[in-house]
């Protein structure tokens, strides 16, 4: 069955150092998501992402974030300077349509961790 | 704004017991809803969904009711194992939006 793959499982950077975590999507999906989840809070939706584009993002998606998709099965999500508070299980998910009925299918998480 | 409430805490129980895990929502718009699962060292893995109201959405013998009457989407399973052993995210996605809003979780524990 066809699955979410990420890279790396755990990743652990000092504060101010950028980072690319990775994920590979579903192969016919077209709609690829980040989130992510501080240990014992919700977890948070970051950035939607379709056709080349951002297409919606939370408050949390700010400046130092950003997303690519360099080739046609990688989808990136890039840290610039991190922070402290920025260490946290991130997830990608991907969809094969946009409507609110289809399923979002996740990867395992890249778990990060900011010294 | 939309968002998901879960019963606080972890859930033990034992083997072949009833569980429930209350899960409710507000939302602006018209919510389809979700129950995710998360078993150790996995990602997130859709367990059942319901996309609009009084639709039942089942799966693995766990089930889950849309009401709308009380903004709600119990997950139950009338017996459980010791591999349902897990995480399990109540989640809501408003029609129009992208975004999935989760729950913060109920970790499960079925004791043999």
């Amino acid at each position: 069955e066809p699955e979410v793959t990420q890279t790396p499982s755990h990743q652990v950077t000092q504060m101010g150092q950028e980072v690319i975590l990775r994920c590979v999507p579903i192969s016919n999906h077209l709609y690829f998501y980040w989130y992510r989840q501080i240990l014992g809070q919700k977890v948070e939706f970051l950035v939607s992402f379709y056709n080349n584009e951002i297409s919606e993002k939370s408050e949390i998606f700010d400046d130092q974030f950003s997303v690519e998709r360099p080739d046609g099965s990688n989808f990136t999500l890039k840290i610039r300077s991190t922070k402290l508070e920025d260490s946290a299980m991130y997830f990608c998910a991907s969809s094969r349509l946009a409507a609110s009925t289809d399923t979002q299918y996740f990867g395992p998480g890249t778990r990060l961790t900011v010294l | 704004g939309d968002s998901v409430t879960q019963m606080e805490g972890p859930v033990t129980l034992s083997e072949e017991a009833f569980l429930t895990i209350n899960c409710t929502y507000t939302a602006t718009g018209y919510p389809s809803l979700f129950w995710y699962v998360q078993y150790p060292g996995e990602g997130l893995q859709l367990l059942l969904k319901a996309t609009k109201a009084d639709d039942k959405g089942s799966n693995k013998g766990f089930e889950a009711t849309y009401r709308k009457e009380t903004t709600s989407f119990h997950l139950e399973k009338g017996s459980v194992q010791v591999s349902d052993s897990a995480v399990y995210f109540c989640a809501l996605r408003i029609y129009g939006n992208n975004r999935l809003a989760f729950g913060k979780g109920n970790q499960v524990v079925v004791i043999p």
